[in-house]
């Protein structure tokens, strides 16, 4: 079955320190990668997205993810975290082996300490 | 700017009341989507557009219809509301198998 991974529901990192948010895909030989990120009480906001070519791809808000192909990952990395930055974030794959659907992972909630 | 646009923002009904949910866009994409998402869960798909053609997700209850009169319209339309249907509500809309845009989503309370 189709599915995404994402193995840390909860996060915490310190204001300023590095951050790497893991996902795991199933299936597709070809996928579309999507990172999502969600505020309480709100829609889901694109931050990237990978169809193809260069493997590491640039998004909003100075995130950053690294497709590997050999690893069926898409993780999502920002090398210095904003008090802003907190939020939950889901990972997606989709594709026309998807049926031009997207799966989404649980997702991760990203608490910022000061 | 472009953008989906959801309507209302908040929706309180009571258990048994029919209710329709609001969504529209002008980023002019065929293919338009409503999801619902619990506390703390994913967003699961209900159903979707290609155009007119209506896609039915096999386990999205009957209770939940939808309707796409036009490009720019699409509503959710629930039936019958039990406790269980309290969600938030997300639209989202894209080109065939391009990334999604969603919009801000309609909390749905019933009482």
């Amino acid at each position: 079955a189709q599915s995404v991974t994402q193995p840390d529901i909860h996060i915490t990192v310190s204001e300023g320190a590095s951050l790497e948010l893991r996902c795991n895909y199933s299936y597709g030989a070809t996928p579309y990668l999507f990172w999502y990120v969600q505020s309480p009480g709100q829609g889901l906001q694109l931050l990237l997205k990978y169809f193809s070519g260069d493997t590491l791809v640039q998004g909003i808000k100075g995130f950053e993810a690294e497709f590997k192909r050999s690893q069926s990952s898409f993780n999502l990395r920002k090398p210095s975290v904003h008090w802003s930055d907190a939020a939950e974030y889901f990972c997606a794959v989709g594709g026309r082996e998807y049926g031009n659907k997207l799966v989404f992972g649980a997702g991760t909630i990203l608490r910022v300490k000061s | 700017d472009a953008m989906v646009i959801q309507n209302p923002r908040y929706q309180v009904t009571q258990f048994g009341k029919p209710v329709t949910l609001s969504c529209s866009q002008t980023l002019n994409h065929n293919v338009m989507y409503w999801y619902q998402q619990k506390s703390s869960q994913a967003p699961k798909l209900l159903f979707h557009y290609y155009d007119k053609d209506f896609n039915n997700e096999a386990d999205t209850p009957d209770n939940f219809q939808s309707r796409r009169p036009n490009t720019s319209f699409c509503f959710l339309d629930i039936r019958s509301p039990g406790l269980g249907d309290a969600a938030m509500y997300l639209c989202a809309t894209s080109r065939l198998a391009q990334e999604q845009f969603f919009g801000p989503g309609t909390r749905l309370t019933v009482l």
